[in-house]
């Protein structure tokens, strides 16, 4: 059971980007998926989750400007990233949810830079 | 909800007990509020959900307990391997998450 993150890089301000987080052991489908941020020498700040249901929901900060979804075939989770800011910079994790509840199983993390 | 984890630095020994508070801005159902343990290049760990069960394969030496508005999660015996960064966490009724800032858990 793991998820295999990646699409991590160097972007600049108002760039677009697109991480992936391969799962195995586990289907995508069922289960409620998020991902999750840290900025550089800071706290952990939840961004996004999509529902078992196919329903989606944003932290504020990214809201309008990421998306989040998945392909079931081939059980992965993607994050689009779109209109990058500064401040977007961490490493994003994804994530999968315990009885929606809390995270149990998180992938190694994907380092995304906005900067020019 | 905002999560106020305190101390924010926490300077022990090991051998020594480590007690870690959660504080809700309002109350909170328990079987929602989860702890994980974060190392320096790691992904966090679950340790507790629902606020008092360990997850899969946490050492006993974890303990979570509280309700309401207030959380603590308890290290009975520090060993070299728990320093590390704490965040509590909670599920909320708006169906989005929340994290505290964390406790930092560091070798006196």
């Amino acid at each position: 059971v793991q998820l295999v993150g990646s699409g991590g890089g160097l972007i600049q301000p108002g760039g677009s980007l697109r991480l992936s987080c391969a799962a195995s052991g586990f289907s995508v489908s069922t289960n409620y998926m998020s991902w999750v941020r840290q900025a550089p020498g800071k706290g952990l700040e939840w961004v996004s989750v999509i529902h078992s249901d196919g329903n989606t929901d944003y932290a504020d900060s990214v809201k309008g400007r990421f998306i989040i979804s998945r392909d079931n075939s081939n059980n992965t989770l993607f994050l689009q990233m779109n209109s990058l800011r500064a401040e977007d910079t961490a490493l994003y994790f994804c994530a999968k949810s315990r009885l929606r509840r809390s995270f149990d199983i998180w992938g190694q993390g994907a380092l995304v830079t906005v900067s020019s | 909800i905002v999560l106020t984890q305190s101390p924010g630095t926490l300077s022990l020994s090991p051998g020594e007990r480590a007690t870690l508070s959660c504080r809700a801005s309002q109350s909170i159902s328990s079987s929602y509020l989860a702890w994980y343990q974060q190392k320096p290049g790691q992904a966090p760990r679950l340790l507790i959900y629902g606020a008092s069960t360990r997850a899969t394969g946490i050492p006993d030496r974890f303990s979570g307990s509280g309700s309401g508005t207030d959380f603590t999660l308890t290290i009975s015996r520090l060993e070299s391997e728990d320093f590390a960064v704490y965040y509590c966490q909670h599920y909320g009724s708006s169906l989005r998450y929340t994290f505290g800032q964390g406790t930092t858990l560091e070798i006196k």
